[in-house]
């Protein structure tokens, strides 16, 4: 079956700097792919749709000069959160939909910890 | 807008049959899901319900749905220890981006 890979699994960074999370769909295209995030306890919630060859669409109250995604080609997507601060601290889970409607695809997660 | 509404917590004995409840809002949405999360992973499709299906049943799966009531359940019978884990309904309501919304989750707990 189709997969979504994630990379990395997990990361600690310092206050400041720039984390890069690879989103990789390894046997069919995505020219879109969407990113969550999941505060511990809680639900994913829709951060961004990341469309090949043009602009990611935010959802509301998502900053997109904070978290900057790039859909290079139409198996990558890419989701940089820039001055990593403590509470950016999460899990960041991508999907992308398969060639129907029936399913879409999640990568294994990314649990990011700012310290 | 959509939301999606689980109960946080159900713990059951093992071999007994777990039913997981959620409710919607959109009666637009075109496909249900169940997904099962465990432990720091991801997203595991367990099944879905097209929105003119009344009910799916897959191995010890079964999939309930009212639309009238906007109700969808999940039963697991014979609940094994593995299956503990956190459940998530999700709704795709058709607009042609299909990403998600999920509900908040529902915590299963399987005690031997």
């Amino acid at each position: 079956g189709a997969v979504v890979s994630q990379h990395p699994s997990w990361v600690i960074c310092k206050s400041g700097t720039s984390v890069k999370i690879e989103c990789r769909s390894l046997d069919f295209q995505a020219t879109t792919m969407f990113w969550y995030r999941q505060f511990p306890k809680q639900s994913l919630m829709l951060m961004a749709t990341s469309n090949e060859g043009s602009k990611a669409t935010y959802e509301q109250g998502v900053e997109k000069d904070k978290f900057l995604i790039n859909h290079a080609s139409l198996t990558l997507s890419t989701l940089t959160v820039t001055s990593a601060h403590p509470e950016d601290s999460s899990f960041y889970i991508c999907s992308a939909p398969g060639g129907s409607n029936t399913e879409a695809f999640f990568g294994q997660g990314t649990r990011l910890t700012v310290v | 807008g959509e939301d999606v509404e689980q109960s946080l917590f159900l713990s059951v004995r093992e071999g007994d049959s777990s039913v997981i409840n959620c409710t919607y809002t959109d009666s637009s949405s075109t496909y249900l899901y169940w997904y099962k999360q465990e432990p720091g992973a991801g997203l595991q499709l367990l099944t879905y319900i097209f929105s003119n299906m009344d009910m799916k049943q897959d191995q010890r799966l079964t999939v309930l749905l009212n639309k009238k009531d906007k109700h969808l359940s999940l039963r697991i019978a014979d609940t094994q220890t593995g299956d503990s884990a956190i459940y998530f309904c999700a709704e795709y309501w058709g607009t042609g981006r299909r990403a998600l919304t999920f509900g908040s989750g529902t915590r299963l707990q399987v005690q031997p």
